[in-house]
């Protein structure tokens, strides 16, 4: 079975550029979840979804930030303009409504902002 | 402010042996608690978790003990093989029954190291 499709898995790119981050989650699941690991703030939620609709953006850290869904089987996180701490390790995961907490990681996508 | 603490940046045991990992928490409404493992360039993966309303979950080698009291929680892992060698965080939610019940409040992490 595939799991959490997650791309690129590394991304290096320059101050001021966007960047997008692409996931695709496991097939019939009815939410999406975008994480961010960093040293400083270990894993935390920016952002998730419950059948295609943002329910919780809280995490996002500012408006640089923005997360779509435009169907159930793809979501995009885009930071725009980009900065260096925005250097991070993103993670989207997916899961079905009846397991608490029990959520598929994809394998993350690796940012680094020179 | 972080909610969930693991105070053990690393753990190193010898094969055979037990393993505990350990994560205390400061938020007295936490009602569901969960501990994931994650190996280098892969996304964490779920372990093993705990209710609120109990004080203990076993899966085979692993056992989660929850003191709500003291607010703390620990996993154990008996016997340790090679192969759980891997990072270990604990997470916590908020108001699991509700529309959170994803919102993982995660630890640190915890590198556990099995030697052979």
């Amino acid at each position: 079975d595939a799991g959490v499709i997650q791309s690129p898995r590394h991304e290096v790119t320059e101050m001021g550029q966007e960047v997008t981050l692409r996931c695709k989650p496991i097939s019939g699941h009815d939410y999406l979840f975008w994480y961010r690991q960093t040293m400083m703030r270990g894993l935390e939620l920016l952002i998730y979804f419950n059948n295609n609709v943002p329910i919780d953006d809280s995490g996002m850290p500012e408006d640089r930030f923005s997360a779509k869904m435009p169907n159930a089987s793809f979501s995009t996180l885009k930071i725009q303009p980009s900065e260096p701490r925005d250097s991070a390790v993103y993670f989207c995961a997916s899961s079905y409504g009846m397991g608490v907490g029990e959520l598929f990681f994809g394998e993350g996508s690796r940012l680094t902002v020179l | 402010d972080q909610q969930v603490k693991q105070n053990s940046p690393s753990l190193s045991v010898q094969e055979g042996r037990i393993s505990i990992l350990n994560c205390d928490y400061t938020n007295s409404m936490f009602d569901y608690f969960l501990w994931y493992k994650k190996y280098p360039a892969e996304g964490p993966t779920f372990l093993i978790s705990i209710s609120s309303i109990k004080d203990k979950n076993e899966d085979g080698r692993f056992t989660v003990f929850l003191n709500k009291s003291a607010k703390h929680l620990s996993l154990h892992i008996v016997p340790s093989q090679p192969g759980d060698s891997a990072v270990y965080f604990c997470a916590a939610i908020l108001n699991a029954g509700g529309t959170s019940y994803g919102k993982l409040t995660f630890g640190q992490g915890t590198i556990l190291t099995v030697h052979p």
